[in-house]
């Protein structure tokens, strides 16, 4: 079936470092890919999205691009901020089946 | 305007116990969705409806879940004769359509079972 892997955590950075979270999937068809985000006390939020091979989703200075060669769909941010940490889940959803489909979560710790 | 909204936040029951928990989706949200969670753990798909039509409850873990959606807006999930490992965070999300759309998330309800 499908499924979704990624990277485990806690990660721990230093603000203004790089951050990479990675991510790869396996899927029947094309499935759209997701990253949501739960911070602290607050539910899941979209981050950011990408519905076909070779779109890059970004939002808030975080991009992701829909590998499909290599089945993967990694999280980057150039420069972190405090306000950064939070629990961050890879996600996938296609063809007919609606349903998201999760990987574990990664904890990011963004340290002052 | 209004997000995904759920109730109760928290919910403690002893072994046994049957308990309800409310979604209140967007207004106009075809889709609903219920997640459950387990404490550090990616969510679990339970069930999806569109409108009041469930069409997928692929992932009730047992026949004491079920959950309904009468009028195609507010859904309760239902777990009857709750046992300790049902402990966790029942998520509710919402989306216009379904397929590709952005799935819109409630705070959760985090159900302790005793």
């Amino acid at each position: 079936g499908d499924s979704v892997t990624q990277m485990e955590g806690p990660v721990t950075l230093s603000e203004e470092a790089f951050l990479t979270i990675n991510c790869t999937y396996t899927a029947t068809g094309y499935p759209s890919l997701f990253w949501y985000v739960q911070y602290p006390g607050e539910g899941l939020q979209l981050l950011l999205k990408a519905t076909k091979a070779d779109d890059k989703g970004s939002n808030k200075g975080f991009e992701a691009t829909y590998r499909k060669e290599t089945t993967s769909f990694h999280l980057e941010k150039g420069s972190v901020q405090v306000s950064d940490s939070a629990v961050y889940f890879c996600a996938l959803t296609g063809g007919n089946n609606r349903k998201l489909i999760w990987g574990l979560g990664t904890s990011l710790a963004v340290n002052p | 305007g209004a997000g995904v909204s759920q109730s109760p936040r928290y919910k403690v029951a002893k072994r046994g116990q049957d308990v309800a928990l409310r979604c209140d989706p967007i207004s106009g949200h075809v889709s609903l969705f219920w997640y459950q969670q387990a404490l550090g753990q990616g969510p679990e798909f339970l069930t999806y409806f569109q409108n009041e039509a469930q069409l997928d409850k692929s992932g009730l873990p047992s026949d004491r879940f079920f959950a309904e959606r009468p009028e195609g807006s507010v859904s309760t999930l239902k777990i009857q004769r709750t046992q300790q490992e049902d402990s966790a965070v029942y998520l509710c999300a919402s989306s216009f359509s379904g397929g590709s759309e952005t799935q819109y998330f409630g705070p959760g309800t985090r159900l302790l079972v005793l």
